[in-house]
């Protein structure tokens, strides 16, 4: 099993649909995630943190659901600049190495 | 302020070839990654530095690979001798700390190509 596994896609969505991406993590004592995006041919940035208490960040909301080992991103009223890949980002326990560990992607491209 | 800065941008190289990166991290970030990225995967970290010392290289073919970061700012990593199946983004990161929270800054990347 993939330490961190998320939904390929492609999702393919018309302007100001509400669009919905899941990512699930194998090691329980995951420490931190986060979801970065990755515009075509560009390097990851982050996108937002993800906490237990869920986070938003405009049309952004984050969610983490420790017992099932799943974390989710929302995007609301998609716009055509949101498309991208989204990256599921997981960090191991604590402990020396700061290691992120990413998921494969989702890739989001939003029609006018 | 600026980013992480990353050369050459593009890499042709036969097979057997060497090859090598250079990352230069933001100012005042002490630890620096290098990732491999393949076509339609995410990043997976090759090696982690904290200053001059290496934090992390689990993942990295040692029988090939090699990076290094002598003064504890600028890095590279060298492929020594390539394989088709290195062809990929090389993508240097660097955060001002290690430990939980801090975000890590990307550079351009490498897209290396091997025939």
């Amino acid at each position: 099993r993939k330490e961190v596994e998320q939904d390929p896609g492609p999702f393919n969505v018309p302007e100001g649909a509400t669009v919905a991406f899941n990512c699930t993590y194998s090691n329980s004592a995951s420490q931190s995630f986060f979801w970065y995006r990755q515009d075509c041919r560009k390097e990851p940035k982050l996108l937002m943190s993800v906490y237990s208490s869920g986070n938003e960040d405009g049309r952004f909301t984050a969610q983490l659901n420790r017992a099932s080992q799943y974390i989710s991103l929302l995007i609301r009223d998609s716009k055509l600049s949101d498309s991208a890949t989204y990256l599921c980002v997981v960090t191991p326990p604590s402990g020396s190495a700061r290691q992120l560990t990413f998921g494969s992607g989702t890739q989001l491209t939003v029609l006018p | 302020e600026a980013g992480v800065a990353q050369s050459p941008r593009y890499k042709i190289i036969e097979k057997r070839q060497s090859v090598a990166f250079w990352c230069n991290p933001i100012s005042g970030h002490a630890t620096l990654y290098w990732y491999q990225q393949i076509l339609g995967q995410g990043p997976k970290l090759l090696i982690q530095f904290q200053n001059n010392g290496v934090v992390d290289d689990s993942q990295l073919p040692k029988d090939r690979f090699s990076a290094e970061r002598l003064k504890g700012v600028d890095s590279t990593l060298k492929i020594q001798p390539a394989k088709l199946e290195d062809s990929a983004v090389y993508l240097c990161a660097s955060s001002f700390l290690t430990g939980g929270g801090e975000t890590q800054y990307f550079g351009p990347g490498t897209r290396l190509l091997v025939l």
